[in-house]
């Protein structure tokens, strides 16, 4: 079956960088993307980017780019996403999700979630 | 980017009726790339609906999408206790992938 889990909770101090791994099993890893998204608490889902585990093409989502990078690792058939230079307001629940290879897409399987608490 | 708008905000309804959730898009995108999540409290998203219309594997069909261009429907034909959650669309159409805001659907 398929199953992504994720890394555990992090708590960073304001301008730190958190790395979060995404480890998948039960398909082909390299014949789909993976996309992050975030919840922040009591709030809605909020796109973060995809990339493609095939070939490592990615698609940010604007108001991140610059501090965000997304990476696969294929041997491992684990995702990852750093986000750096973090503030109080990137305090949320951060979730992989499995989506199709070539870019946009629904995404079918979810991760656990990873806390990433931001606090000086 | 494509701003979604979810209505009603929160849904308060018997087990056993009809529920029906809007998804309104602020422009067409890919005609038919829009998708329709539950989230439990504690619980990671869990996809419905993909294509407006399919039904996931495993969705009872209770669940149906509807829907074209701006305008999409969620329905829930008879709702069961454990169907009371927040639902979430979500366009995958146009770059960036943008989700709307949720709507809560309660016990009343």
């Amino acid at each position: 079956q398929v199953q992504l889990v994720q890394s555990g909770a992090e708590v960073k101090k304001p301008g730190a960088s958190v790395k979060v791994s995404c480890k998948a099993s039960g398909y082909t890893f390299s014949s789909y993307g993976i996309s992050w998204v975030r919840q922040a608490p009591g709030q809605g889902l909020e796109w973060m980017g995809w990339i493609s585990a095939y070939n490592g093409d990615t698609n940010y989502a604007q108001k991140l780019k610059g501090r965000v990078t997304m990476t696969t690792d294929t041997s491992t058939s684990t995702a990852y996403m750093e986000l750096r230079s973090l503030r109080s307001d990137d305090t949320a629940l951060y979730y992989c999700a499995r989506g199709c290879d070539g870019g946009s897409c629904y995404l079918d399987y979810w991760g656990q979630g990873t806390l990433v608490t931001v606090s000086s | 980017e494509i701003v979604l708008t979810q209505s009603p905000g929160t849904l308060s309804l018997s087990p056993g009726e009809r529920a029906t959730l809007s998804c309104r898009a602020s422009q067409s995108g890919s005609s038919r790339y829009l998708a329709w999540y539950q989230q439990k409290p504690g619980q990671a998203p869990r996809l419905l609906i993909y294509g407006a219309s399919s039904r996931a594997t495993g969705i009872p069909d209770r669940f149906s999408g509807s829907g074209s261009g701006t305008d999409f429907t969620l329905t829930i034909s008879r709702l069961e206790p454990e169907d009371f959650a927040v639902y979430y669309c979500q366009q995958y159409g146009s770059s960036p992938d943008t989700f709307g805001q949720g709507t809560k659907l309660e016990i009343k």
